[in-house]
This record gives C-alpha cells, structure tokens and sequence, in this order.
C-alpha cells in the first residue's frame, strides 16, 4: 500500500499569513495515462464530514477560495493557505487516490496563533 | 444530492455492526462507494469500497472482518463487521466517487457512530 506522511501534525500561523502543509507518498501517485498526480486535499472542520479542497495535486474544487492552493510533483505535494482568515481553523488531510486501496496522511491541526 | 448512514450505535465486542448508506438526489447503482472511519480524536482510516460493477476492495485492517455489499434497486451501499473490537468504534462515513476527477471524493455522508463497549 502506498503510504502518505504528511508535516506538521499541526501549525500555528497569524491571521493573514500563509500556512505550509506538507505530504510525502512512499511512491509515485502520477498516471501518465492523463498526466495527473492522485493527490487531494481535505479540509475537516469538528463534527463535519471532510470537505474536498483540491484533486489531482492542484486542482481547486468549485466554490473554494483562491487562498487556497496545491503544488507539487512526484511524491511531495504542497497545500498552500494564504492570507489566513478564522475560519480556516480546522484539520487538514492530504489523500492519495491512485489505487482502489485509498490512504489518508495523518492529518495537520492548523489553529490561529 | 446527499449520503445518509444509518445503522449505528452501541455494539457488544465481539458482535456484528451493520451499517447502511443510501443516497438522495442520485442513482447510486452509477457510483464507487467507500467507506471511511475516523476514531475519536484520530485521523481518517480507509476502510472499504464496492465499484459499480460490484468487485470489493479492503484495508488490512477490515479484510477477513468487514464486507461490503450493495443493492441498487434500494439505492443503498452496505457495511457489515464481525467479531468487533473497541478498536472498531469511530465515526463511520459513506463517501461518492467522482471519476471525471479520477475518482476522489466529493459526496460525503454526515457519519455514523459506533461504539464497541460491553
């Protein structure tokens, strides 16, 4: 199975700067079939199912703000969150869907500093 | 377009949970169906997922225990665990795959909690 790592477990950052999460695959997760990364990204907020933010390593989901953003390649991917607003508190998980046998990161706690 | 669980509750160790996920406001004969749980307190843990066509995927940790099923004509996805531990207590949640996003997920459940206590 491929396994996701994600850094930090958590974070504190002041409104209005950025946050830097961080996920690593023990391997690739590209398909070059259609040149895409199986990475996604998901907000969790406390009693509320995840919330997709970003597929294929970079893609935004309709209706999520452009503050929020995916980078990467190979096996490290980016979740980039600037200009830091209160209600971006909550838990944040990188997830890799290149196989049926789908695995979360761990997850990073992002709170206001 | 919505998930709903429902199924859950208090469970004996060593009993059987059955959970169900039925959807709203689509056909779910047309979608692969996972489940994810999430311990309390812990992460997210993959768990199960039944394709359209019915083949079955498990984690490690729920083959041998866990079996998921489907039945399009009720428009439900089914989730069965044996012998449950107090391992198995979490929030259990059905979630949708999307393929033309290459098959994350976007449609999920609010989730089901389950217990494992004598």
């Amino acid at each position: 199975d491929i396994v996701v790592t994600q850094s930090p477990d958590s974070l504190a950052v002041s409104l209005g700067e950025t946050a830097t999460i961080n996920c690593k695959s023990s391997q690739s997760v590209f398909k070059s079939r259609n040149g895409q990364h199986y990475i996604a990204w998901y907000q969790q907020k406390p009693r509320q199912p995840p919330k997709l933010l970003v597929y294929w390593a970079y893609n935004r989901e309709s209706g999520v703000p452009d503050r929020f953003s995916g980078s990467g390649s190979g096996t490290d991917f980016t979740l980039t969150i600037t200009n830091l607003q209160a209600e971006d508190v909550a838990v944040y998980y990188c997830l890799q869907y290149l196989t049926y046998t789908r695995t979360f990161g761990q997850g990073t706690r992002l709170e206001i500093k | 377009v919505q998930l709903v669980e429902s199924g859950g509750g208090f469970v004996q160790p060593g009993g059987t949970l059955r959970l169900s996920c039925a959807a709203s406001g689509f056909s779910i004969s047309a979608y692969d169906i996972h489940w994810v749980r999430q311990g309390i307190g812990k992460g997210l843990e993959w768990v199960s997922a039944i394709g359209e066509g019915g083949d079955t995927y498990y984690s490690d940790s729920a083959r041998g225990r866990f079996t998921i099923s489907r039945e399009n004509v009720k428009g439900s996805v089914w989730l069965q665990a044996n012998s449950v531990t107090v391992d198995d207590t979490a929030v259990y949640y059905c979630a949708r795959v999307i393929a033309p996003k290459g098959g994350v997920f976007d449609v999920w459940g609010q989730g089901i909690m389950v217990t494992v206590s004598s």
